[in-house]
């Protein structure tokens, strides 16, 4: 009964590597999102998807790859990647409209970069 | 410049102590003000909403005020289990669908 889920919990490759992280909702939610907290803490948006759609995209890097199969899913592809990838990753949900902005948020896929 | 700014602590406090936080924003046409609570290692999870007349719920109660820009988190009677850090959270109006910008949070340990 898992809301949102993330694939894997925790992710160790060398530089230059490309991987994947996979997540996916059960909540019904039409937006999802994809978060970046470093080591100092600092929760940053870098995706969001609003029915499939990419919505927001902040300035990341073009190696960072979201991909929206469906609404339930929010994939993100990590080319070459560097040592400042290191963070942990965070997916998120929402229900957009309904006056309600509450996100929820995955367990976090925790990336080290060596 | 960051869009929401929090004292990142640590407060350590014993149980059954009162503890407040607080929380800056720059953009005045900011829309909606939440408190979520992040335990060690843990993902974020929504706390509160804070509205404009104030809210409480239980021992945490939550006030804004816009003139300030300022959002304030008060816990009353602390708990072991409160522990965590809670980050500050705004809503700009007019934003893309669902934007939110997050504080650095506000570490939080309660002893015994």
């Amino acid at each position: 009964d898992t809301a949102v889920s993330q694939t894997p919990k925790y992710l160790v490759t060398q530089m230059g590597n490309d991987k994947s992280i996979k997540c996916e909702q059960n909540l019904g939610h039409d937006t999802m999102y994809w978060y970046k907290q470093d080591s100092k803490k600092f929760l940053k948006i870098m995706f969001s998807y609003n029915n499939k759609e990419l919505i927001i995209n902040e300035t990341v890097p073009n190696r960072f790859s979201p991909k929206s199969p469906d609404k339930a899913h929010l994939n993100l592809h990590i080319n070459s990647l560097e040592l400042g990838d290191s963070a942990v990753y965070f997916c998120a949900s929402s229900h957009s409209g309904g006056g309600t902005d509450t996100q929820y948020f995955g367990p976090g896929t925790r990336l080290t970069v060596l | 410049r960051k869009e929401v700014e929090q004292d990142p602590g640590p407060f350590n406090v014993p149980e059954g102590a009162t503890v407040a936080f607080n929380c800056t924003y720059s953009n005045s046409a900011s829309q909606s003000f939440f408190w979520y609570r992040q335990d060690c290692r843990k993902e974020p999870k929504l706390l509160m909403s804070v509205y404009s007349s104030g809210n409480e719920d239980g021992r945490f109660t939550a006030q804004l005020n816009r003139a300030s820009q300022y959002i304030s988190l008060l816990i009353r009677d602390s708990k072991l289990s409160d522990s965590a850090t809670y980050l500050c959270v705004v809503k700009e109006r007019g934003s893309t669908l669902g934007r939110l910008y997050f504080g650095r949070g506000t570490q939080l340990t309660v002893w015994p």
